[in-house]
Protein backbone atom coordinates (compact mmCIF):
# COMPACT_ATOMS: atom_id res chain seq x y z
CA UNK A 1 0.00 0.00 0.00
CA UNK A 2 1.64 3.44 -1.10
CA UNK A 3 1.83 5.85 2.06
CA UNK A 4 1.44 9.51 0.91
CA UNK A 5 3.15 12.06 3.20
CA UNK A 6 2.39 15.92 2.98
CA UNK A 7 4.48 18.87 4.04
CA UNK A 8 4.59 20.79 6.27
CA UNK A 9 1.63 19.69 8.62
CA UNK A 10 0.81 23.00 9.03
CA UNK A 11 1.72 26.00 7.26
CA UNK A 12 0.76 29.85 8.05
CA UNK A 13 0.76 32.67 5.15
CA UNK A 14 -0.56 35.66 4.61
CA UNK A 15 -2.91 36.46 2.00
CA UNK A 16 -1.08 37.68 -0.69
CA UNK A 17 1.97 34.91 -0.17
CA UNK A 18 2.83 32.21 -2.26
CA UNK A 19 1.95 28.86 -0.90
CA UNK A 20 4.06 25.75 -1.98
CA UNK A 21 2.53 22.38 -0.45
CA UNK A 22 4.60 19.18 -0.77
CA UNK A 23 3.12 15.52 -1.05
CA UNK A 24 6.08 12.77 -1.25
CA UNK A 25 5.09 8.76 -2.51
CA UNK A 26 6.35 6.19 -0.92
CA UNK A 27 6.73 4.72 -4.02
CA UNK A 28 6.36 5.84 -7.94
CA UNK A 29 2.18 6.66 -8.95
CA UNK A 30 3.52 7.79 -12.16
CA UNK A 31 1.33 11.44 -12.88
CA UNK A 32 -1.95 10.00 -10.90
CA UNK A 33 -1.91 12.21 -8.40
CA UNK A 34 -4.96 15.03 -7.51
CA UNK A 35 -5.34 17.41 -4.64
CA UNK A 36 -8.08 18.68 -2.67
CA UNK A 37 -9.14 21.22 -0.52
CA UNK A 38 -11.36 21.04 2.30
CA UNK A 39 -12.76 23.94 4.54
CA UNK A 40 -14.52 23.62 7.96
CA UNK A 41 -17.85 21.62 8.00
CA UNK A 42 -17.94 21.42 4.39
CA UNK A 43 -17.04 18.36 1.89
CA UNK A 44 -13.73 17.91 -0.06
CA UNK A 45 -13.62 19.76 -3.30
CA UNK A 46 -11.50 18.53 -6.44
CA UNK A 47 -8.55 21.26 -7.18
CA UNK A 48 -6.32 19.35 -9.27
CA UNK A 49 -6.04 15.80 -11.09
CA UNK A 50 -3.22 14.09 -12.65
CA UNK A 51 -0.52 16.03 -11.32
CA UNK A 52 -1.00 19.29 -13.38
CA UNK A 53 -4.55 19.37 -14.45
CA UNK A 54 -7.16 22.35 -12.78
CA UNK A 55 -10.43 20.77 -11.94
CA UNK A 56 -13.65 22.57 -13.67
CA UNK A 57 -13.68 25.87 -11.95
CA UNK A 58 -10.59 26.22 -10.27
CA UNK A 59 -8.84 29.07 -10.63
CA UNK A 60 -5.49 29.45 -12.06
CA UNK A 61 -4.15 30.16 -8.94
CA UNK A 62 -3.86 27.13 -7.94
CA UNK A 63 -1.21 24.74 -10.13
CA UNK A 64 0.36 21.23 -9.55
CA UNK A 65 3.55 19.88 -10.32
CA UNK A 66 5.60 16.54 -10.47
CA UNK A 67 5.14 13.05 -11.04
CA UNK A 68 7.16 9.59 -9.43
CA UNK A 69 6.82 10.27 -5.86
CA UNK A 70 7.06 13.93 -5.58
CA UNK A 71 4.39 16.57 -5.49
CA UNK A 72 3.66 20.04 -5.32
CA UNK A 73 0.99 22.48 -5.32
CA UNK A 74 1.22 25.68 -5.34
CA UNK A 75 -1.11 28.71 -4.56
CA UNK A 76 0.38 31.93 -6.29
CA UNK A 77 -1.14 34.65 -4.41
CA UNK A 78 -2.85 33.08 -1.57
CA UNK A 79 -7.01 34.94 -1.03
CA UNK A 80 -8.86 35.07 2.37
CA UNK A 81 -11.11 31.86 0.88
CA UNK A 82 -8.12 29.42 0.06
CA UNK A 83 -7.14 29.09 3.90
CA UNK A 84 -8.40 25.27 4.63
CA UNK A 85 -6.60 21.94 4.80
CA UNK A 86 -5.33 20.29 1.89
CA UNK A 87 -5.13 16.56 0.77
CA UNK A 88 -3.25 14.67 -2.04
CA UNK A 89 -4.80 11.62 -3.12
CA UNK A 90 -3.19 8.97 -5.71
CA UNK A 91 -5.05 6.43 -7.92
CA UNK A 92 -1.91 4.58 -9.32
CA UNK A 93 -2.22 1.53 -6.95
CA UNK A 94 -4.87 -0.53 -4.95
CA UNK A 95 -6.22 1.12 -2.78
CA UNK A 96 -6.54 4.22 -3.34
CA UNK A 97 -5.04 6.69 -0.76
CA UNK A 98 -5.22 10.17 0.42
CA UNK A 99 -2.20 12.18 2.57
CA UNK A 100 -2.79 12.96 6.03
CA UNK A 101 -3.28 16.80 5.13
CA UNK A 102 -1.89 19.94 5.33
CA UNK A 103 -3.03 22.69 7.14
CA UNK A 104 -2.88 26.24 5.52
CA UNK A 105 -3.51 29.25 8.32
CA UNK A 106 -3.71 32.39 8.25
CA UNK A 107 -0.66 34.19 9.78
CA UNK B 1 -26.14 21.42 -11.08
CA UNK B 2 -24.72 18.37 -9.64
CA UNK B 3 -26.32 17.65 -6.62
CA UNK B 4 -25.81 14.28 -4.06
CA UNK B 5 -27.23 14.43 -0.91
CA UNK B 6 -26.56 11.50 1.75
CA UNK B 7 -28.84 10.45 4.24
CA UNK B 8 -29.18 7.75 6.83
CA UNK B 9 -26.87 8.27 9.14
CA UNK B 10 -26.72 8.27 12.85
CA UNK B 11 -26.23 6.22 16.18
CA UNK B 12 -26.33 2.74 16.22
CA UNK B 13 -24.65 -0.13 18.88
CA UNK B 14 -21.59 -1.86 17.96
CA UNK B 15 -22.43 -4.77 15.91
CA UNK B 16 -25.09 -3.24 14.82
CA UNK B 17 -26.57 -1.86 11.23
CA UNK B 18 -27.22 0.98 8.94
CA UNK B 19 -28.23 2.17 5.25
CA UNK B 20 -26.80 5.13 3.98
CA UNK B 21 -28.28 6.79 0.72
CA UNK B 22 -26.91 9.14 -1.61
CA UNK B 23 -29.62 11.02 -3.99
CA UNK B 24 -28.50 12.06 -7.17
CA UNK B 25 -29.20 14.44 -9.27
CA UNK B 26 -28.22 17.41 -11.95
CA UNK B 27 -26.33 14.51 -13.76
CA UNK B 28 -26.63 11.48 -16.27
CA UNK B 29 -26.53 9.03 -12.84
CA UNK B 30 -26.12 5.92 -14.65
CA UNK B 31 -22.80 6.91 -16.74
CA UNK B 32 -21.06 7.43 -13.76
CA UNK B 33 -18.91 5.30 -11.23
CA UNK B 34 -19.49 6.03 -8.01
CA UNK B 35 -17.78 6.28 -4.52
CA UNK B 36 -18.27 6.06 -0.47
CA UNK B 37 -15.17 8.11 1.22
CA UNK B 38 -15.54 8.37 5.27
CA UNK B 39 -13.73 11.06 7.36
CA UNK B 40 -13.58 9.84 11.31
CA UNK B 41 -13.88 12.85 13.24
CA UNK B 42 -10.61 15.26 13.04
CA UNK B 43 -8.60 13.04 10.91
CA UNK B 44 -8.46 12.59 6.80
CA UNK B 45 -10.30 10.85 4.04
CA UNK B 46 -10.51 7.33 3.58
CA UNK B 47 -11.74 5.77 0.15
CA UNK B 48 -14.27 3.07 1.28
CA UNK B 49 -15.87 1.68 -1.92
CA UNK B 50 -17.43 1.85 -5.06
CA UNK B 51 -19.27 0.60 -7.89
CA UNK B 52 -19.00 0.75 -11.41
CA UNK B 53 -22.19 2.62 -13.68
CA UNK B 54 -24.43 -0.36 -13.99
CA UNK B 55 -23.49 -1.99 -10.51
CA UNK B 56 -22.08 -4.99 -11.84
CA UNK B 57 -18.54 -4.68 -10.37
CA UNK B 58 -17.71 -2.96 -6.91
CA UNK B 59 -15.01 -2.82 -4.76
CA UNK B 60 -13.64 -2.51 -1.27
CA UNK B 61 -11.16 -1.36 0.85
CA UNK B 62 -9.76 -3.82 3.24
CA UNK B 63 -10.96 -2.58 6.80
CA UNK B 64 -15.04 -2.85 5.48
CA UNK B 65 -15.03 -5.93 3.08
CA UNK B 66 -17.01 -8.74 4.17
CA UNK B 67 -19.24 -6.47 6.13
CA UNK B 68 -20.35 -3.36 3.83
CA UNK B 69 -21.83 -3.96 0.47
CA UNK B 70 -21.93 -0.82 -2.08
CA UNK B 71 -25.49 -1.07 -4.86
CA UNK B 72 -27.34 1.64 -6.76
CA UNK B 73 -30.89 1.50 -8.27
CA UNK B 74 -30.34 3.93 -11.42
CA UNK B 75 -34.06 4.20 -12.22
CA UNK B 76 -33.92 6.15 -8.73
CA UNK B 77 -30.45 7.53 -9.14
CA UNK B 78 -29.73 6.53 -5.58
CA UNK B 79 -26.45 5.16 -4.07
CA UNK B 80 -26.42 2.69 -1.25
CA UNK B 81 -23.81 1.90 1.54
CA UNK B 82 -25.20 -1.26 3.92
CA UNK B 83 -23.09 -0.95 6.73
CA UNK B 84 -23.19 -4.69 9.05
CA UNK B 85 -21.06 -5.63 11.82
CA UNK B 86 -20.74 -1.73 12.56
CA UNK B 87 -17.15 -0.80 15.04
CA UNK B 88 -16.72 1.84 16.84
CA UNK B 89 -13.72 2.67 14.38
CA UNK B 90 -16.25 3.39 11.78
CA UNK B 91 -17.34 5.99 13.28
CA UNK B 92 -16.79 9.04 10.49
CA UNK B 93 -19.17 11.48 8.05
CA UNK B 94 -19.66 9.03 4.74
CA UNK B 95 -19.44 10.99 1.53
CA UNK B 96 -20.60 9.57 -1.60
CA UNK B 97 -18.91 11.27 -4.52
CA UNK B 98 -19.04 11.18 -8.35
CA UNK B 99 -16.10 9.64 -10.17
CA UNK B 100 -14.50 12.50 -11.95
CA UNK B 101 -15.22 11.46 -15.48
CA UNK B 102 -17.98 9.81 -17.47
CA UNK B 103 -18.04 6.23 -18.76
CA UNK B 104 -14.99 5.31 -17.01
CA UNK B 105 -13.55 5.02 -13.76
CA UNK B 106 -10.40 7.30 -12.38
CA UNK B 107 -10.93 7.45 -9.06
CA UNK B 108 -10.77 10.67 -8.41
CA UNK B 109 -13.61 12.32 -7.19
CA UNK B 110 -15.42 15.32 -8.64
CA UNK B 111 -18.10 15.76 -7.04
CA UNK B 112 -18.78 15.45 -3.22
CA UNK B 113 -22.14 14.94 -1.17
CA UNK B 114 -22.42 16.98 1.85
CA UNK B 115 -21.58 14.00 4.32
CA UNK B 116 -23.51 12.02 6.84
CA UNK B 117 -22.25 10.87 10.73
CA UNK B 118 -22.48 7.59 11.74
CA UNK B 119 -21.59 7.07 15.28
CA UNK B 120 -20.87 3.69 16.61
CA UNK B 121 -20.83 3.51 20.69
CA UNK B 122 -22.77 2.12 23.28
Amino acid sequence: EIVLTQSPATLSLSPGERATLSCRASQSVSSYLAWYQQKPGQAPRLLIYDASNRATGIPARFSGSGSGTDFTLTISSLEPEDFAVYYCQQRSNWPPGFGQGTRLEIK
Amino acid sequence: EVQLVESGGGLVQPGGSLRLSCAASGFTFSSYWMHWVRQAPGKGLVWVSRINSDGSSTSYADSVKGRFTISRDNAKNTLYLQMNSLRAEDTAVYYCARDRQEGTVTTNFGYWGQGTLVTVSS
